[in-house]
């Protein structure tokens, strides 16, 4: 399965945009890039995701390199409700749809 | 209520025993998944299961098993508990005809083995 790398940690200042840097040297053409994130004490939860084109939502936006092999996840402004987990995660249709995670990025958001 | 609800939410057990951890899903979704967190190394998949006669080992299943019992229950077994297999534990649904918004995590089990 293919692998992503993040940093472990990162910090912001609240309000301040974060981005979240993610490498997928070794991406096929079908994965589509996910990302979620894990607030302490619960289930992971989706935040965005994309194949090609960057993409925005009300959470974030996910800037993906034109040749795929890299993304970053923008929170525009980092509340503190934004400490958490991050993790980048790429799904392969061709094996069927499971997610495999790495270890994420812990995001402290400092006030 | 949650759309995926796992039960319990807290487990201390002892070595040896048997242990089933439960989840059922309101979202109607075919795919169901099992998955263990340790800190340090994020989520592992344990099992999962495309449809009530479908099973299938992740990257972890040695001392676990599942049951499909319906599309909106999957159990997790673990026939004789052993201390490592303290962890957080989360089961997760998924729909590929719904769009590609990927997974919907339960709350998780959190199992400590004594």
């Amino acid at each position: 399965d293919a692998k992503t790398t993040q940093p472990n940690s990162m910090e912001s200042n609240e309000e301040e945009p974060v981005h979240l840097p993610c490498n997928h040297s070794t991406i096929s053409g079908t994965d589509y890039i996910h990302w979620y994130r894990q607030l302490p004490s619960q289930g992971p939860e989706y935040v965005i995701h994309g194949l090609t084109s960057n993409v925005n939502n009300r959470m974030a936006s996910l800037a993906i390199a034109e040749d795929r092999k890299s993304s970053t996840l923008i929170l525009h402004r980092a509340t503190l409700r934004d400490a958490a987990v991050y993790y980048c995660i790429l799904r392969a249709l061709i094996t069927g749809n499971q997610f495999y995670f790495g270890t994420g990025t812990s995001l402290t958001v400092i006030p | 209520d949650a759309d995926v609800t796992q039960t319990p939410r807290n487990r201390i057990t002892k070595t040896g025993k048997r242990i089933m951890l439960e989840c059922s899903q309101t979202k109607g979704h075919d795919r169901m998944y099992w998955y263990r967190q340790d800190p340090g190394l994020g989520l592992r998949l344990i099992y999962y299961s495309f449809d009530v006669k479908d099973i299938n080992k992740g990257e972890i299943s040695d001392g676990y098993s599942v049951s499909r019992q319906a599309q909106a229950k999957f159990s997790l077994s673990l026939e004789s508990a052993i201390p490592n297999q303290t962890a957080l534990y989360f089961c997760a649904t998924s729909d590929p005809q719904g769009g590609d918004y990927g997974y919907t995590f339960g709350s998780g089990t959190r199992l400590t083995v004594v």
